[in-house]
């Protein structure tokens, strides 16, 4: 089974600043299956990033995707107040796998 | 619009067995794979298992086997996850989502593009 692993476990910023999450795979990840969610408190998951790479619909162009093999970026260009949430990758190979999530916070 | 609503939170006592269902509507029921996965209170998203209504395929998390099973009504475009023998450790948050794309029986973009609201089950004595 795939481990995944994210950081930082919590990224302090500010509106308008420049996000970068990390997710890093026990072994190489297909590009195609590494995808991105997105929580908020209270909610059930979102879908950001698909593909390592596409946006979801509706999804801001702020949000952004890149990686390959097993080492995959989350980059959240300039952070708006409604992006403070907690970011999880998963991947499959066989099996589903989520990171442990990235908590992006004021 | 795709939806997928799930039924009410749950109580259960230890040792007890549970279903849960996940109501689908606003697409084709057989063009997607059914995915649940939980996650316990403070806790991260962990996956329990996913089923291909075409053919009934399942795939479980290691955790899960031998101890879930998932099945799919397509009159009603409806999925189910049972758990049996349920302990504290199974209180958690279980949330459906659509996904992967499956043609036939054969999967493709394993991601889960839409969810439930999430069914709270509380496993206590």
């Amino acid at each position: 089974e795939i481990v995944l692993t994210q950081s930082p476990s919590t990224l302090s910023l500010s509106p308008g600043e420049r996000a970068t999450l990390s997710c890093r795979a026990s072994q190489s990840v297909d590009s195609a299956y590494l995808s991105w969610y997105q929580q908020k408190p209270g909610q059930a998951p979102s879908l950001v990033i698909y593909g390592t790479s596409s946006r979801a619909t509706g999804i801001p162009d702020r949000f952004s995707g890149s990686g390959s093999g097993t080492d995959f970026t989350l980059t959240i260009s300039r952070l708006e107040p409604e992006d403070f949430a907690v970011y999880y990758c998963q991947q499959y190979d066989n099996s589903f796998t989520f990171g442990p999530g990235t908590k992006v916070d004021i | 619009q795709v939806q997928l609503v799930q039924s009410g939170n749950e109580v259960r006592e230890p040792g007890a067995s549970l279903k849960v269902s996940c109501k689908t509507s606003g697409y084709s029921f057989m063009n997607y794979g059914i995915t649940w996965v939980r996650q316990a209170p403070g806790q991260g998203l962990q996956w329990v298992a996913w089923i291909n209504p075409y053919n009934g395929k399942t795939l479980f998390g290691q955790t899960f086997q031998g101890r879930v099973s998932v099945t799919t009504d397509s009159n009603t475009n409806t999925a189910y996850m049972e758990f049996l023998s349920l302990t504290s450790d199974d209180t958690a948050t279980y949330y459906c989502a659509r996904g992967p794309y499956c043609s036939g029986p054969s999967c493709f973009y394993f991601y889960m593009g839409v969810w439930g609201k999430g069914t709270t089950v509380t496993v206590s004595s």
